[in-house]
């Protein structure tokens, strides 16, 4: 069953400009992750933000977490045309181990 | 490289055709989980071992058979599939069962004609 809702669907910015991404869920969760595919390969982990944190940095990225609105948002900084990829949030729910994840946004940096 | 490993990377399978897609991991973790990823569709959780148990099968047709022979080791067995089984499948494994992060394999593309 789905859980992570992306949006937008799909996303395209010119390099060098900052790229925001959100991601709705439904239940209550423990943590949050945010994932990266290239096209057709396998997922790539780039961040995980747990239930009791607000916001997070790795790199470029910067993850946001609002559990009160069931929402989380990633910010890819100073893109570049390597960032183009889909994205995606995935959730591990309270009471159940399982990750699940969402329909992505795909991401495409015009050079 | 994530340290999961699956193969074959593509496959083209008849519909009376019976296969197995393999998952590998040396990372040490104790679960390992079955994705199916179709076009435009969020990715499908199909199985999760844990400790080579099988925790969960989300309704999965029974054309589909896991088989986890021990922690490093995840199976596939495909027969009698339909064209609508045509997809990605991805395996990924993590540390524990409500662990965090996943690591996934490069995915085996799958085509059934």
């Amino acid at each position: 069953s789905q859980q992570g809702e992306e949006d937008p669907q799909a996303l395209s910015i010119q390099e060098g400009e900052n790229a925001t991404m959100n991601c709705s869920y439904k239940t209550s969760i423990n943590n949050l992750q945010w994932y990266r595919q290239n096209s057709g390969r396998g997922l790539v982990h780039l961040i995980l933000i747990r239930s009791n944190e607000r916001e997070k940095h790795s790199g470029r990225l910067r993850v946001t977490l609002d559990t009160s609105k069931k929402s989380s948002s990633l910010l890819i900084t100073a893109s570049r045309a390597a960032d183009t990829a889909s994205y995606f949030c995935a959730t591990e729910s309270i009471g159940d181990d399982k990750i699940i994840f969402g329909k992505g946004t795909r991401l495409h940096i015009l050079p | 490289e994530t340290g999961v490993t699956q193969t074959p990377r593509h496959l083209v399978m008849g519909m009376t055709n019976k296969k197995s897609l393999k998952c590998e991991q040396h990372l040490g973790h104790n679960a390992m989980y079955w994705y199916k990823q179709s076009a435009k569709k969020p990715l499908e959780l199909m199985f999760v071992y844990s400790l080579e148990e099988r925790v969960e099968n989300n309704s999965v047709p029974s054309r589909f058979s896991p088989e986890c022979p021990n922690s490093s080791h995840l199976f596939l067995h495909l027969h009698t599939l339909q064209p609508e089984d045509s997809a990605l499948y991805l395996c990924a494994s993590s540390q524990d069962l409500g662990a965090g992060e996943a690591f996934f394999g490069q995915g085996t593309r799958l085509t059934v004609v």
